[in-house]
């Protein structure tokens, strides 16, 4: 039973560029969320999909956007970066939009130059 | 939102120690899980606790969630317990997204 998976597992841009990163919930999980964490913090939330549609948003500009596919895996899109986008991404999944257990991927670790 | 508090932020121990983390919630809090985060940095999901006692082998967690916190227990620890320790989560029906404290850095040494 493959847990949740995430790619790439590193990337590097530099800013102004756009980058799109990945993830396959774990097998009968329908929620998909993602999260941002900077060195030394907690994961700070993002935004939650469920039914391909975003159900809530953090407190994150709209240059981060996102997708879920009919397969429940999910796209987090960030355009024109800053370096303070440099962090690690991580996705969770979950089943019943968010109201269950919570389990995490190994995460994209950005680095924006 | 919620504001969520971790103590201790830091803590050293030598192996075979026991320890209590401990996490307060500015406001009745839903979801209420914690996190162990490893050197390489995956997060596993150590309990799922909105209420009452679990235990899981070495380690167990209790919320007391009238009085809005929650206490992780790790006995008998283990050099592979080192890590960030995580409590979080949300105000909502499960849509907002879990907030998480600082975490607790917490250090076996061998």
């Amino acid at each position: 039973d493959a847990g949740v998976t995430q790619s790439p597992t590193h990337l590097i841009k530099t800013r102004g560029q756009q980058v799109t990163l990945r993830c396959s919930p774990k097998s009968g999980h329908d929620t998909v969320s993602w999260y941002q964490q900077a060195l030394g913090q907690g994961p700070q939330f993002i935004f939650q999909y469920y039914e391909e549609e975003e159900r809530q948003r953090g407190n994150f500009p709209d240059r981060f956007s996102g997708h879920q596919f009919p397969n429940y895996s999910s796209e987090l899109n960030v355009n024109a970066l800053l370096l303070g986008d440099s962090a690690l991404y991580l996705c969770a999944s979950s089943l019943l939009g968010g109201k269950e257990k919570l389990f995490f991927g190994s995460g994209t670790q950005l680095s924006v130059l | 939102g919620i504001q969520v508090e971790q103590s201790p932020p830091d803590l050293i121990l030598q192996e075979g120690a026991n320890s209590t983390l401990r996490c307060n919630f500015s406001d009745s809090v839903n979801n209420l899980q914690w996190f162990h985060q490893n050197p390489w940095g995956q997060l596993i999901n150590l309990f799922y606790i909105p209420s009452g006692t679990k235990q899981n082998g070495r380690l167990s967690a209790t919320t007391v969630a009238t009085e809005r916190y929650s206490l992780l227990y790790i006995s008998s620890s283990q050099t592979t317990d080192s890590g960030v320790y995580f409590c979080a989560g949300d105000s909502g029906g499960g849509a907002d997204g879990l907030t998480f404290g600082k975490g607790t850095h917490l250090i076996i040494q061998p």
